[in-house]
């Protein structure tokens, strides 16, 4: 089955720093979604996007749908503590919220003391 | 709301068992799934639903049996565990229609 490919594998950072990954995929995506793992706890959605070119914010957190429909973009600004998790991204061919999902390998971050 | 609930937490079975993974969610959601997740491979689906009497394979779903006879409840089962299927277990929920999914805390297995 398809993967989507996210780069960096993993980060380490100090707090305070900007953040950026992303996520390449060889196949068109319609709608791209940025979910957060925390340790232990399941995936959770932080931003949804549509339309290619998209540019949507959540707080500190910004992401970008790809003008090729192909890739997708996150950025988390002003890093914190709370930040520290793994960040996957996840494809679906349409808008409509009714087709499986196809998730990325995940970008483990981790925030240096 | 207790949202999407997952039992257990934690399980080891020998090689050969069998067991049923539980998953309920109080959200009335149409559309349950069910994930495993291993190191570097992020999350693959084994199994979905759209609704209770129907269900359908995702990417990879040997090895493993579910049903959905009501609306809040997805369980999914091995057969006959096997080491390859050492991995976190994740159930899913959501409305019909919408992209956002409710992950259960996850089942961690371990197959010796």
């Amino acid at each position: 089955g398809q993967q989507l490919n996210q780069s960096p594998q993993s980060m380490f950072i100090q707090e305070g720093e900007d953040v950026s990954m992303n996520c390449t995929s060889s196949s068109i995506f319609n709608t791209w979604l940025w979910y957060k793992q925390d340790p232990g706890e399941g995936p959770v959605l932080l931003i949804a996007l549509y339309k290619a070119g998209e540019l949507t914010s959540n707080g500190r957190l910004t992401a970008q749908f790809g003008i090729t429909r192909k890739d997708s973009f996150l950025n988390i600004s002003a890093s914190i503590p709370s930040d520290v998790g793994i960040y996957f991204c996840a494809g679906q061919p349409s808008n409509f919220g009714n087709e499986k999902l196809t998730f990325g390998t995940g970008t483990r971050l981790t925030i240096i003391p | 709301n207790a949202g999407v609930t997952q039992t257990p937490k934690f399980q080891v079975l020998k090689t050969g068992q069998s067991m049923t993974l539980q998953c309920a969610q109080d959200m009335n959601h149409e559309y349950m799934s069910w994930y495993r997740q291993d190191p570097g491979m992020g999350l693959r689906l084994i199994h979905y639903s759209v609704g209770a009497g129907i269900t359908d394979q995702g990417e990879v779903p040997n090895g493993y049996n579910v049903s959905r006879s009501t609306t809040e409840d997805f369980p999914l089962r091995l057969l006959s565990a096997a080491p390859s299927q050492t991995s976190v277990y994740f159930c899913a929920s959501k409305d019909w229609g919408y992209e956002t999914q409710y992950f259960g805390p996850g089942t961690r297995l371990l197959v010796l």
